[in-house]
């Protein structure tokens, strides 16, 4: 069974720092990864999806790595901003036929960008 | 904009009593899914159709029910709210098994 894992549970960090967000997956036989973002009460909002067979995807000031060998996807956030305060969660999905569009979520890390 | 809409955004319903959350898309996505979240945890899928064929989670309880009568609209029933489906719940889109996108989420309350 599928299992995700966000380590840490919460960041806080001041404007304009750098930071990066982990995420761990116990199966590596995935599709792909997506990483969300929730605002409090809001629904998900689709950052990056990087495919089983891509290394990594940027869009803006983000950029998510994938090394699915070893389990593991990184995000990076630069010149972090108040406004990127939200929970990050990353998702796997398998690459197992039938089950092929079940998403397998993380719990999230809550990050703070303070002013 | 293509988008995935979810209605209502607030819903507050009596124990025991049905209720029906809906969504709609603009994406012509062939896959559409219905996911519980509660307060500080990871969303949990319920089920999802691919076309009209119906995918129903192992753990998913009996008291949730779904229909897609068309590609753009999806419906989650609830029978017989308890307190314990009190959460937010979320509709999200796919073509096949690529990137998922998600509505605002509909706030169950039930009292």
């Amino acid at each position: 069974k599928q299992e995700v894992t966000q380590i840490p549970a919460a960041l806080s960090v001041p404007e304009g720092e750098n930071l990066v967000l982990n995420c761990s997956f116990t199966d590596s036989a995935i599709y792909n990864l997506q990483w969300f973002r929730q605002d409090p009460g809001k629904g998900l909002t689709s950052l990056l999806l990087i495919q089983s067979s891509q290394r990594e995807q940027t869009s803006g000031r983000l950029n998510a790595s994938l090394d699915k060998s070893s389990g593991r996807s990184t995000l990076y956030i630069a010149a972090s901003q108040p406004g990127d305060s939200a929970t990050y969660l990353c998702a796997v999905r398998p690459n197992s036929g039938g089950s092929n569009y079940k998403l397998t979520f993380g719990k999230g890390t809550l990050l703070t960008v303070n002013p | 904009d293509a988008m995935v809409i979810q209605n209502p955004r607030y819903q507050v319903t009596q124990f025991g009593k049905p209720v029906t959350l809906s969504c709609s898309q603009t994406l012509n996505h062939n896959v559409m899914y219905w996911y519980q979240q509660k307060s500080s945890q990871a969303p949990k899928l319920l089920f999802h159709y691919y076309d009209k064929d119906f995918n129903n989670e192992a753990d998913t309880p009996d008291n949730f029910q779904s229909r897609r009568p068309n590609t753009s609209f999806c419906f989650l029933d609830i029978r017989s709210p308890g307190l314990g489906d009190a959460a937010m719940y979320l509709c999200a889109t796919s073509r096949l098994a690529h990137e998922q996108y998600f509505g605002p989420g509909t706030r169950l309350t039930v009292t």
